[in-house]
């Protein structure tokens, strides 16, 4: 069956501008899950969502980055005013059986901002 | 917070060898995920582990979760050149909701 997916695959970027980046979890999965993975910092926990709720977001690093998931499937995580540091690969995982369930990942988006 | 300790960080043996890795961490988990990374893909579950002192066989993969809670490791035998890739533990805590903890991964090459 699918996996997770996200879109787009590679986005570059300037300084200063606004990304969207898409996820599309396994279907009927009803949590979701925003990581990002840099060199320094490794996996980082960014967000988490059971159904069209975001019970936990303290990883979201700063108000630049948002979260939304519309119909307990499709997540956009936004963020505005990119910086370079912001540049990393963003992973999103869905699960099954909400908190406690096993992840499974998507391919990434690898953000670089210029 | 919680940090998880993963080693070793790399790795180089021949191909028919067996390799061992590990995570230790400085609080309980609940759930031990461990996890293969291929370059430019995500990460890929290879094993979870549910219970204290669960060993979990997939293939050639053998895990452990701790008897402590604190600690799993992870065992490849008779590697192959496709098992190259970083290695992730994860763990999951009853009050993290779904927040992963990642450890630093393992770098495994193979020679042929």
């Amino acid at each position: 069956g699918a996996g997770v997916s996200q879109s787009p695959s590679n986005k570059v970027t300037e300084k200063g501008k606004d990304v969207e980046l898409r996820c599309d979890p396994i279907s009927g999965h009803t949590a979701l899950y925003w990581y990002r993975q840099s060199l320094g910092q490794g996996l980082e926990f960014l967000i988490y969502f059971q159904g069209n709720s975001a019970p936990d977001k303290s990883g979201l690093p700063s108000d630049r980055f948002s979260a939304e998931r519309t119909g307990g499937s499709v997540s956009t995580l936004t963020i505005q005013r990119t910086q370079q540091e912001d540049s990393a690969v963003y992973l999103c995982a869905s699960s099954l059986q909400g908190p406690l369930g096993d992840q499974y990942f998507g391919p990434g988006t690898r953000l670089l901002v210029l | 917070g919680q940090q998880l300790n993963q080693s070793p960080q790399s790795m180089f043996i021949q191909e028919g060898e067996d390799v061992s890795m590990n995570c230790t961490s400085s609080s309980i988990f609940n759930t031990w995920l461990w996890y293969k990374q291929d370059p430019g893909e995500g990460p890929v579950l290879l094993i979870a582990l549910y219970k204290a002192g669960e060993l979990t066989s997939n293939g050639r993969l053998t895990a452990q979760f701790g008897i402590t809670r604190k600690d799993s490791f992870l065992n490849i035998s008779a590697s192959i050149p496709s098992d190259v890739g970083i290695y992730f533990c994860a763990g999951l805590s009853g009050t993290s909701y779904g927040k992963l903890t990642f450890g630093q991964g393992t770098i495994l090459t193979v020679h042929p």
